[in-house]
């Protein structure tokens, strides 16, 4: 199965630094989702994307629908702690037989 | 309150053995699914259904098996025809299907003895 290309593959940064990470498909998607997923615990649903253009903001969390459809990308303000994990892109296509498709990952640390 | 409950939370399987792991929900959906996930990768579909007593396989289904008799209950079987069976386990739902939003359960991790 197909699985997105999501970068950086890991990041570490000081507690109040801004944050940002992007997600890239060969294919076009018609929705993309944002997950949060830490140590032994399942991935929570951040923010979710339906348009083209689209810019949808969570608390410090703002989230990006790619112009060409093919891209999505996430920005966290101000870290703290708390936002240690993995954050996983996801991406669905019209035709896709029930399914989405996930990135890999980036792995978010916050130093003090 | 609505979610989904996934168990155990740690199994261990012997060779040769079949295990089961749980996924229960109350949020009324009508999708479910399980996903594999290995250290450092992204999720892998196994298995999904869309309503009761129907199943689709995903990527990676060899070595696995599911049942949909209860709208509510989606329970994943590890063959020993798995043979290489470690990892975390993750049950989801969502409300439809395609492009729906996936809620997911604290996850399973299954080791081999």
């Amino acid at each position: 199965g197909q699985q997105l290309n999501q970068s950086p593959q890991s990041m570490f940064i000081q507690e109040g630094e801004d944050v940002s990470m992007n997600c890239t498909s060969s294919s076009i998607f018609n929705t993309w989702l944002w997950y949060k997923q830490e140590p032994g615990e399942g991935p929570v649903l951040l923010i979710a994307l339906y348009k083209a253009g689209e810019l949808t903001s969570n608390g410090r969390l703002t989230a990006q629908f790619g112009i060409t459809r093919k891209d999505s990308f996430l920005n966290i303000s101000a870290s703290i702690p708390s936002d240690v994990g993995i954050y996983f892109c996801a991406g669905h296509s019209t035709g896709t037989a029930s399914k989405l498709t996930f990135g890999t990952g980036t792995r978010l640390q916050v130093t003090l | 309150d609505g979610g989904i409950t996934q168990s155990p939370k740690y199994l261990f399987r012997k060779e040769g053995q079949n295990v089961t792991l749980s996924c229960e929900q109350n949020l009324n959906h009508d999708a479910m699914y399980w996903y594999r996930q290995d250290p450092g990768q992204g999720l892998r579909l196994i298995y999904y259904s869309q309503i009761v007593n129907d199943f689709q396989k995903g990527d990676i289904a060899e070595g696995y098996s599911v049942s949909r008799e209860k709208k509510e209950s989606f329970p994943l079987t590890v063959t020993s025809a798995q043979k290489n069976p470690t990892a975390f386990y993750l049950c989801a739902s969502s409300m439809a299907g395609p492009g729906e939003k996936l809620f997911f359960g604290s996850g399973t991790q299954l080791s081999v003895l």
